[in-house]
């Protein structure tokens, strides 16, 4: 089925320890989009791609890097995890050239756990 | 601060009684999405709202964005066990392209 498949579902995570979470989406959408959503804060953006090779920050990116080397996927990296990131993560994409409807396809979430 | 304020925070209702969640932003709102999210789940959509007075229906669920289109509500007719959730806008707002901005979320109850 096409849309958005986040990998992994689940992870808990030592102090310090890096990982990568990889989101790919099969709908040639331009835009993607890594959240983060905390209790009682809504979803907040971490970082950005509006196109293969492009990158921007978000709201909350200090702590994570991203990389965007093909169009289907948009990677976010933890390179040393502290426990304020333990978060839900959902990825999201847009094709920004069909707004009328529902323009974001969102991931199901990766929890992540940093003890 | 949150560019987005929902309201109210919680929301618990008994089963059959309306309810209003509203959405309300400072800054103009170009598109203003409504998604409902189960604990522990993914984001499902309800609906999208572009332009000043427009408003949708999905089967109980109406959205309405205004004139201004600085605010929006939701408005769950006859609520049922299963519109228990949360439920959050997002919206692309202006000055921030290409970026959904979304509000704090509405945890909804629906008591028997």
């Amino acid at each position: 089925n096409a849309g958005v498949t986040q990998t992994p579902k689940f992870r808990v995570l030592k102090t310090g320890q890096s990982m990568t979470l990889l989101c790919a989406q099969d709908m040639n959408h331009e835009y993607m989009y890594w959240y983060r959503q905390d209790p009682g804060m809504g979803l907040r953006l971490i970082h950005y791609s509006v196109g293969e090779g492009t990158t921007a920050k978000g709201e909350v990116p200090d702590g994570y890097n991203v990389s965007r080397l093909k169009k289907q996927n948009f990677l976010l990296g933890l390179e040393s995890a502290a426990p304020s990131q333990t978060s839900v993560y959902f990825c999201a994409s847009r094709n920004v050239r069909d707004r009328a409807q529902n323009g974001y396809t969102f991931g199901s979430g990766t929890r992540l756990t940093v003890v | 601060s949150q560019e987005l304020e929902q309201s109210p925070q919680p929301l618990i209702v008994q089963e059959g009684k309306n309810l209003t969640i509203n959405c309300t932003s400072s800054k103009t709102l170009y598109g203003l999405y409504w998604y409902k999210q189960k604990y522990g789940e993914g984001l499902i959509f309800l609906m999208m709202l572009q332009k000043g007075g427009e408003e949708k229906s999905h089967e109980k669920i109406t959205a309405k964005l205004d004139e201004k289109k600085q605010q929006s509500s939701l408005h769950i007719t006859a609520s049922q066990p299963s519109h228990a959730g949360i439920y959050l806008c997002g919206a692309d707002m202006a000055g921030t392209a290409s970026k959904l901005t979304f509000g704090t979320g509405t945890r909804l109850q629906v008591t028997l």
